[in-house]
């Protein structure tokens, strides 16, 4: 069974420009989250979907974040315009049912010059 | 909020010795609390966890113990291998939501 896949796995972009980062979760997994990882510090939580809905986005940082799951299968998370302090590890993560274990993914690394 | 903090930040120890993290948190209403295991290039894995309803668990080499009353957990690796030097997260979930709050991570390195 194929894990949870991220892409890409690094992008380096400059200040100003939009990245989208992509996020496939384990075939079946109604439940998907995004966090992030600045250096050094925790892994924040930014949101979580169930199924296409957004069920609780409490973590996401501004209005330059956006992110989607339509047909609740994979997910985009949209970061426009981005800016320095956006760089960091971003990590997708689902998990079978509410209160299951949840699988990560490899993450992908933004930095933002 | 929840708020998890974890320590020590870097840990080395000599293989075969044993390895303790610890990690304090500050919701009673937490009752879930995994630790993640990240090696380089990948993503966290789940090692072991434990619920709010037992004090102890154990898998093979590794050990989690949970003292509700003084909000905090440790992961206790004991003979350790070089295969274990990797970044280890601890974290908590509050039964009122979802999402889980991460303690900032232990590089764990053992020497050989």
């Amino acid at each position: 069974e194929a894990g949870v896949t991220q892409f890409p796995s690094h992008s380096v972009i400059e200040k100003g420009q939009t990245v989208t980062l992509r996020c496939d979760p384990i075939s079946g997994h109604d439940n998907l989250y995004w966090y992030r990882r600045v250096m050094g510090k925790e892994i924040k939580f930014l949101l979580h979907f169930v199924k296409e809905s957004k069920q609780d986005e409490s973590g996401m940082p501004n209005n330059r974040f956006l992110a989607e799951r339509t047909g609740g299968t994979y997910s985009t998370l949209k970061v426009q315009p981005a800016e320095l302090e956006d760089s960091g590890v971003y990590f997708c993560a689902s998990s079978q049912v509410w209160g299951a274990e949840a699988f990560f993914g490899q993450g992908t690394r933004l930095t933002v010059v | 909020g929840e708020n998890v903090e974890q320590h020590p930040s870097t840990l080395s120890v000599q293989e075969g010795d044993s390895a303790v993290i610890k990690c304090t948190y500050s919701d009673s209403a937490s009752n879930y609390f995994p630790w993640y295991k990240q090696e380089l290039g990948k993503g966290p894995q789940l090692i072991i966890d434990i619920r709010s309803n037992v004090g102890e668990k154990k898998d093979q080499r590794i050990a989690v113990t949970l003292n509700k009353t003084a909000k905090h957990f440790s992961l206790h690796i004991t003979e350790t291998q070089p295969e274990d030097s990797a970044v280890y997260f601890c974290a908590a979930r509050p039964n009122t939501g979802n999402q889980f709050y991460f303690g900032t991570g232990t590089s764990l390195t053992v020497i050989p």
